[in-house]
């Protein structure tokens, strides 16, 4: 029972350009999102997050965008570098509940 | 100065076999977590413990006995390893036991079952 789910395993993006990944959930009771990064041989490290009492959360070069009608989130990367590439994480979480559910990771390739 | 730190980071056993990975944290968090990424590269949380307190016991098979001898630290112990057990095993800590909160992680430990 995936509750959250990345269904593209992988993405390759030119260098400079927007890099946009997704992620889809089930559980309409999720009300807060994190993504997270991970670089071969380390453990994830957090990006940034978004509560669903919003739809947009910006950090730098990247934006989080929710839609919670679509149970669909969206990371934009703008623009792309070399050390973006890596594994991206999705995560969800219920407030009342301590637990963080994953998605799968999809892994960003950036080409120079 | 790392953060979470876990050893060991690599561990090949036999099957049958009983192994521990340690974890440290010097964060001062109160909420540690241990996870298991399987081949489907999966992470899922095994268990949380808030103040030396279990809060999260997914169902993992009893042979994984977790052990936090203080808030800094939390052990995963292993009897009787088998195939299946094979995977990336990821401790993190948090500040405390809200979900929303970030998650620090260590390395990982890569356990290879033979």
């Amino acid at each position: 029972d995936q509750q959250v789910k990345q269904n593209s395993p992988s993405l390759s993006v030119q260098e400079g350009r927007i890099s946009i990944l997704n992620c889809d959930y089930t559980n309409s009771m999720f009300d807060y999102f994190l993504w997270y990064k991970k670089y071969p041989a380390e453990g994830p490290t957090f990006l940034i997050s978004i509560s669903s009492i919003k739809d947009k959360n910006e950090d730098g070069r990247f934006t989080v965008f929710l839609n919670k009608s679509a149970k669909h989130l969206s990371l934009h990367i703008v623009p792309s570098q070399p050390g973006d590439s890596a594994v991206y994480f999705c995560a969800a979480s219920v407030r009342s509940n301590y637990q963080l559910i994953w998605g799968a990771g999809t892994k960003l390739i950036i080409k120079p | 100065d790392t953060a979470v730190s876990q050893t060991p980071k690599y561990l090949v056993t036999q099957m049958g076999n009983d192994k521990s990975i340690k974890c440290e944290q010097n964060l001062g968090h109160d909420t540690m977590y241990w996870y298991k990424q399987d081949s489907k590269k999966f992470l899922k949380i095994m268990f949380s413990y808030n103040n030396k307190e279990l809060i999260i016991n997914e169902t993992v098979p009893n042979r994984f006995s977790p052990k936090s001898p203080d808030k800094a630290h939390l052990n995963l112990h292993i009897n009787s390893l088998e195939l299946g057990d094979s995977a990336v095993y990821f401790c993190a800590s948090s500040q405390d036991a809200n979900s929303y909160n970030e998650q620090f992680f260590g390395p990982g430990t890569r356990l290879t079952v033979l």
